[in-house]
């Protein structure tokens, strides 16, 4: 099974900053790796696949890239909704597997 | 899109639940689907995926021989058959579309809000 670790595990950001996410498989994911955001309350809802694409509705804010094993995920501008945990999933192979998640944190 | 899930219940170890999932708002029998679960302060773990016939389905090692997935097209329906249960099944259990296009089996762009399963004597 594949190991997915995210760092770092809590991100303490101030509202118009800039967050790098990172994510590293235990082997290479071919690209095969999404984003998805998590309010509290909320279940998880789709940002990012194919490592770059955006979901439908997503803002550019949110971009991804990475190839190989590494991963990241970048908000340019923190908005105030943009604070929840932020999971990375690669589907390259089943089972497909989550990080254990990277929560954005206002400072 | 709506995906509301039900079933979810206390039962003992070693006994069955049978979770189901309605969907609407969209062609339900066009996409493949999934349960995925979140046991209590642990990570997320996919559990099953079933292709839109239902020819194909996957397991999750920790579930393999005692879940079974299955859906109704007609019915617009998705079902988690889970027996001889055990504590460490205890979760949030979340029906979850796939996102359809090509290469990205296995992205997930809906989740339903899920249903609580514990296993506790």
């Amino acid at each position: 099974e594949m190991v997915m670790t995210q760092s770092p595990a809590t991100l303490s950001v101030s509202p118009g900053d800039r967050a790098t996410l990172t994510c590293r498989a235990s082997q290479s994911v071919s690209r095969y790796l999404a984003w998805y955001q998590r309010r509290p309350g909320q279940a998880p809802s789709l940002l990012i696949y194919s490592t770059s694409t955006r979901a439908t509705g997503i803002p550019a804010r949110f971009s991804g890239s990475g190839s190989g094993t590494e991963y990241t995920l970048t908000i340019s501008s923190l908005q105030s909704e943009d604070f929840a945990i932020y999971y990375c999933q690669q589907y390259y192979n089943w089972p497909w597997t989550f990080g254990q998640g990277t929560k954005v944190e206002m400072k | 899109v709506g995906l509301v899930a039900s079933g979810g219940a206390l039962v003992q170890p070693g006994g069955s639940l049978r979770l189901s999932c309605a969907a609407s708002g969209f062609t339900f029998s066009r996409y493949e689907m999934n349960w995925v679960r979140q046991a209590p302060g642990k990570g997320l773990e996919c559990v099953s995926y079933m292709s839109t016939s239902g020819t194909t389905i996957y397991y999750a090692d920790s579930v393999k021989g005692r879940f079974t997935m299955s859906r109704d097209n007609a019915e617009n329906s998705l079902y988690l058959q889970m027996d001889s249960l055990r504590v460490e099944d205890t979760a949030i259990y979340y029906c979850v579309r796939d996102l359809g296009e090509a290469a990205t089996l296995g992205v997930f762009d809906f989740w339903g809000q899920g249903t609580v399963v514990t296993v506790s004597s």
